[in-house]
């Protein structure tokens, strides 16, 4: 298994407070990814990373943001936490080269309840 | 605009038969595809992948077909188990395009492998 963590696994917010999550991993991949994953929807990307301090947005941005100060570690920001960020988000890593960049690797997952 | 659809959100088969899961796309710039397998409280793993050049790719149980033509992609299991029960996505890429790495994912179907 890659080895990718994801803190905290759960957590409970009030609306309107900032929330950061944290990936972690130790795989030394280049690229790095925030999905979101609600019914009906299937996963959705946030935000992704290819490589320290270079991100891009996702389909489903707005009012997240991420940072990447060290090729381990990809932190997704929630500035203002509203119910419809109640959901799982899933942290992906890969490899940057050939078709191994597709073939991504999820942690475990954080449920965020946003009250 | 759901470009990667998975119509059948349940799917129910009895051991030792075939498991078929089907999925749909709309974009034409999509030129990767994969399988990827999710149990509950655990991030999805990859399954299998398949490109664009190819119209079938074989890895053990699971055979993945692409029809082009019909945007159409499906993953066979064969013989199902019931260690095979779980959340099944698909996930398509513009790997030629500049969305390098970016998956966009269906809603996902759940198949039950009954004993």
């Amino acid at each position: 298994d890659a080895g990718i963590t994801q803190s905290p696994r759960h957590k409970v917010t009030e609306t309107g407070t900032p929330v950061t999550l944290r990936c972690h991993q130790t795989e030394n991949h280049r690229y790095m990814y925030w999905y979101r994953q609600d019914p009906g929807h299937g996963l959705r990307l946030i935000h992704y990373s290819y490589g320290v301090k270079d991100t891009d947005k996702g389909e489903v941005s707005d009012g997240y943001s991420v940072s990447r100060s060290k090729t381990e570690d990809f932190l997704l920001t929630l500035e203002s936490a509203t119910s419809s960020q109640t959901s799982v988000y899933f942290c992906a890593i890969s490899e940057s080269m050939g078709q191994k960049a597709y073939e991504q690797y999820f942690g475990p997952g954080t449920r965020l309840t946003v009250t | 605009d759901q470009q990667v659809k998975q119509n059948s959100p349940s799917l129910s088969v009895q051991e030792g038969r075939i498991s078929i899961l089907n999925c749909d796309y709309t974009n034409s710039m999509f030129d990767y595809f994969l399988w990827y397998k999710k149990y509950p409280a655990e991030g999805p793993t990859f399954l299998i992948s398949i490109s664009s050049i190819k119209d079938k790719n074989e890895d053990g149980r699971f055979t993945v077909f692409l029809n082009k033509s019909a945007k159409h992609l499906s993953l066979h299991i064969v013989p199902s188990q019931p260690g095979d029960s779980a959340v099944y996505f698909c996930a398509a890429n513009n790997a030629g395009g500049t969305s390098y790495g970016k998956l966009t994912f269906g809603q996902g179907t759940i198949l039950t492998v009954h004993p």
